[in-house]
Parts: C-alpha cells; sequence; structure tokens
C-alpha cells in the first residue's frame, strides 16, 4: 500500500538552528501538506503545496518557515532559526486531488528544540 | 466562531461495549466531514468521510458515523469495540470555499477497559 514518508523521526536541535524536514508523498499525489501537533494539543494546518508553489498557508507559516519540492519526489519544510516553540510533532501529507479527498498523513517528525 | 468541536477529551468504555463520539462543527455551510484514527506513535488514518448523499456512513475497522444537518453533528460510532481501538480520534472538516486544508477538532482520547 502507497504511503507518505517522512525523516527522521525524530530530530533534536538547538534553538535558533535551521532544520529542514522531509518528506516523500505518494508519488501520483499533486497536493502536498505540512501540519503540526504540539504535544497534548489539536493538530494544526501550515500549508498547503500544489504545482510547485503555496497554496494556502496559516498564521503559523511566517517567514521563518519556507518549503520545497526541490526534485520529483520530495517535499521538505525548512525552519530557519528554531524557537523553543516549535516544538511539536510534523506531518507531512498528501492527496490526489484537493483536500476533500483523502489525506494520505506520514508517521511524524517530532522536533525537539532545546 | 467557525470551529470543529468535540466535547469529549477522554473516554474510557469497556471491551465489547458501544461507543460514541461527539463532534459539531458551527460553519455556515456544511462542509466536508472526516473522522481520522492516531494510535500511538503513528500518523493519522481516515476512518471515514461524509460528502453528500446517505447521512449514515460506513468506515473502516467496523466503524460508522451519522451526519445530522439540524444538529450540525458527525458522531463517530462503533457497536463493539476492541482493545486495539484505543487511540486519538479526531472529527475534522475541509470547507467548500477553501478545499485546501484539513481543519482538526481537539481529539477524544479512547481507551479501553479490558
Amino acid at each position: 500500500e502507497p504511503e507518505v514518508t517522512q525523516t527522521p523521526s525524530h530530530q533534536v536541535t538547538q534553538m535558533g538552528q535551521e532544520v529542514i524536514l522531509r518528506c516523500v508523498p505518494i508519488s501520483n499525489h499533486l497536493y502536498f501538506y505540512w501540519y503540526r501537533q504540539i504535544l497534548g494539543q489539536k493538530v494544526e494546518f501550515l500549508v498547503s503545496f500544489y504545482n510547485n508553489e503555496i497554496s494556502e498557508k496559516s498564521e503559523i507559516f511566517d517567514d521563518q518557515f519556507s518549503v520545497e519540492r526541490p526534485d520529483g519526489s520530495n517535499f521538505t519544510l525548512k525552519i530557519r532559526s528554531t524557537k523553543l516553540e516549535d516544538s511539536a510533532m510534523y506531518f507531512c501529507a498528501s492527496t490526489q486531488e484537493r483536500a476533500n479527498t483523502e489525506a494520505f498523513f506520514g508517521q511524524g517528525t517530532r522536533l525537539t528544540v532545546v | 466562531a467557525q470551529s470543529v468541536t468535540q466535547p469529549d477529551i477522554h473516554i474510557t468504555v469497556s471491551e465489547g461495549a458501544s461507543l460514541e463520539l461527539r463532534c459539531n462543527y458551527s460553519y455556515g455551510a456544511t462542509p466536508y466531514l472526516f473522522w481520522y484514527v492516531q494510535s500511538p506513535g503513528q500518523g493519522l488514518q481516515l476512518l471515514l468521510k461524509y460528502f453528500s448523499g446517505d447521512t449514515l456512513v460506513q468506515g473502516i475497522k467496523g466503524f460508522e458515523a451519522e451526519f445530522k444537518r439540524s444538529q450540525s453533528s458527525f458522531n463517530l460510532r462503533k457497536p463493539s469495540v476492541h482493545w486495539s481501538d484505543a487511540a486519538e480520534y479526531f472529527c475534522a472538516v475541509v470547507l467548500y470555499s477553501s478545499a485546501s486544508k484539513i481543519i482538526f477538532g481537539s481529539g477524544t482520547r479512547l481507551s479501553i477497559r479490558p
């Protein structure tokens, strides 16, 4: 069964450092997403990406965040200068069409900023 | 305010008992409706979805949900729970006006009593 894969599963970084979270979406999917879940809180939308550009982004997705599809398979989330409050589980997802179709989620990357 | 509400933070039921998890939404138009499950250490998996038509929808793992327009609700049910159903359950919506992101409720944690 096709799946979304994320690496690494756990990343520890020092405050102020840059991190890149990586995702390989399902190969024939066209829409890609990043969500985050702070411990004990709800899953929050960060950004959606289609046709090599951002479709929509939330207030959380400020100038410290960026996304990229550097090749035909990877989809990355970069946090330029991490803050303590960026500590969360980050989920990548993909859909074949828009978000009203089934979204497939990766298992997440737990980011810990120290 | 526009929202997805899951009023129960934590529910414990006995194995073999029936289950109902509540979800209410508050949007001008009926959105696309979903239930996702998150097992410990796992990503999110779609249980079922409602777009239109029959208001009782069947999903995977023996779950079903009923859409009630008059109550703005989309409650998840299972007639007989299994220990493996212990997980976090998220109600979610996608708006017609912006079908590029999923909006999640705060989740209900389900524990199973042996």
